[in-house]
């Protein structure tokens, strides 16, 4: 496709589970993000990878939050045991390169219950 | 207290109008400025972006920079029903619009026919 693609749309996840979501950047993109979204709150960075360079993970908020990028080009982002602080809004975006405009992709919208 | 600041809203206003929305800041290391716009349930798209003080015009938009209050704005004019949307406003000390970005909350903006 044209544009980042991003699976699931909506997940609805009880307390404690694992949820795993998926990136597919725009083809050729080497600079991939991981951004969250809260009600009420501002776009949050999560993660970010550029190439084969190790990942910049500073945004993460828990060791129960992980993310890969298999063969530059997919990400998953991992929640593990799952919280109800974690519902949010999980977007993905990509650029060319760093120094170029990223493109959002429509995000996971995650419900914890 | 939250590096970017900015007025979530909402805020209404008739088809027409001129539209001002702003957003103060508080690293004076943020040179880098953009501002977002997002329609319901889909991701963020970059309408403006600037890199210095002063205004940059595009169609019926314009981004205004000040470094030195620290505070940038986004005018709409003619303001249009399909600009109804959530507008963000997104910052960085570092040249390029894909490096880690620090956001604003958004200010929802309804426009009335």
């Amino acid at each position: 496709g044209a544009g980042v693609s991003q699976s699931p749309s909506n997940k609805v996840t009880e307390k404690g589970k694992d949820v795993e979501l998926r990136c597919d950047p725009i083809s050729g993109h080497t600079a991939l993000y991981w951004y969250r979204q809260s009600l009420g709150q501002g776009l949050e960075f999560l993660i970010y990878f550029q190439g084969n360079s190790a990942p910049d993970k500073s945004g993460l908020p828990s060791d129960r939050f992980s993310a890969e990028r298999t063969g530059g080009s997919v990400s998953t982002l991992t929640i593990q045991r799952t919280q109800q602080e974690d519902s949010a809004v999980y977007l993905c975006a990509s650029s060319s390169d760093p120094g170029n405009t990223i493109y959002f992709g429509e995000g996971s919208w995650l419900t914890v219950v | 207290q939250k590096e970017v600041e900015q007025d979530p809203g909402p805020l209404s206003v008739p088809e027409g109008a001129i539209v001002s929305l702003n957003c103060t800041y508080s690293n004076s290391a943020f040179q880098y400025f953009m501002w977002y716009r997002q329609y319901s349930r889909k991701g963020p798209e970059l309408l403006m972006y600037t890199y210095s003080s002063g205004n940059k015009e595009d169609g019926r938009f314009t981004a205004q920079v000040d470094k030195s209050s620290k505070y940038i704005s986004l005018f709409i004019r003619d303001s249009q029903p399909s600009d109804s949307a959530t507008y963000l406003c997104a910052m960085s000390p570092h040249p390029g619009t894909a490096s880690k970005l620090t956001f604003g909350t958004g200010t929802r903006l309804q426009v009335t026919l």
